[in-house]
């Protein structure tokens, strides 16, 4: 089973900053399938980036992703005030499709 | 509309069974995996395993296998999640979520809720 460590566990910042947040896998994550998922108090999570670097339909260009293997980022270039919330690293190249344990992004 | 639609919220004591839904529709069920994912109170996400509407071939995640039971009938264009016994520790919020082969998930239901307590 791939193991995703997330870091860190809580990034405080003020909007307009930017927030860069770090995935590590346990394992070689095949074909950089890897996906990053938003999820807001109360909502449903919603899907970011997939295959470490592509964005999800409607998802705006300030959201990136990068890294290959085991070493993964997502950046919030300039942080918004409906960007606050925690997000997770996903693989979906190996069965079981494990998840990273969050990092949640709030307000400094 | 492209959407998942999840039966409603549930209550029940420990021992009871149960089994929650998943309907899709607005795309070909058959083109895409069901995954269930569970979120504890105030907890990450866990990947419970997932099922193949075209044959019925499902993926457990060995931390599930055993506890409960993927099935879907896609007449109906549903997938479902059961449980033979609750207990307290099944209390959780559970989604659904599609996948396309090589694909991460991309459209997710609302969540069913799901209360163990005696």
């Amino acid at each position: 089973e791939i193991v995703l460590t997330q870091s860190p566990g809580t990034l405080s910042l003020s909007p307009g900053e930017r927030a860069t947040l770090s995935c590590r896998a346990s394992l070689s994550v095949g074909n950089n399938y890897l996906a990053w998922y938003q999820q807001k108090l109360g909502q449903t999570p919603r899907l970011l980036i997939y295959g470490a670097s592509s964005r999800a339909a409607g998802i705006p260009d300030r959201f990136s992703g990068s890294g290959s293997v085991t070493d993964f980022t997502l950046t919030i270039s300039r942080l918004e005030p409906e960007d606050f919330a925690v997000y997770y690293c996903q693989q979906y190249a190996f069965s079981p499709f494990t998840f990273g344990p969050g990092t949640k992004v709030d307000i400094k | 509309e492209v959407q998942l639609v999840q039966s409603g919220v549930e209550v029940k004591k420990p021992g009871e069974s149960l089994k929650i839904s998943c309907k899709g529709s607005g795309y070909t069920f058959t083109n895409y995996w069901i995954n269930w994912v569970r979120q504890m109170p105030d907890k990450g996400l866990e990947w419970m395993g997932r099922i193949d509407p075209s044959d019925s071939y499902i993926n457990y995640s060995p931390s599930f296998r055993g506890h409960v039971t993927i099935s879907v009938d896609k007449s109906i264009t549903t997938a479902y999640l059961q449980w033979s016994s609750l207990t307290a520790s099944d209390t959780a919020l559970y989604y659904c979520a599609r996948q396309a082969t090589g694909h991460t998930f991309d459209l997710w239901g609302q969540g069913t809720t799901v209360t163990v307590s005696s």
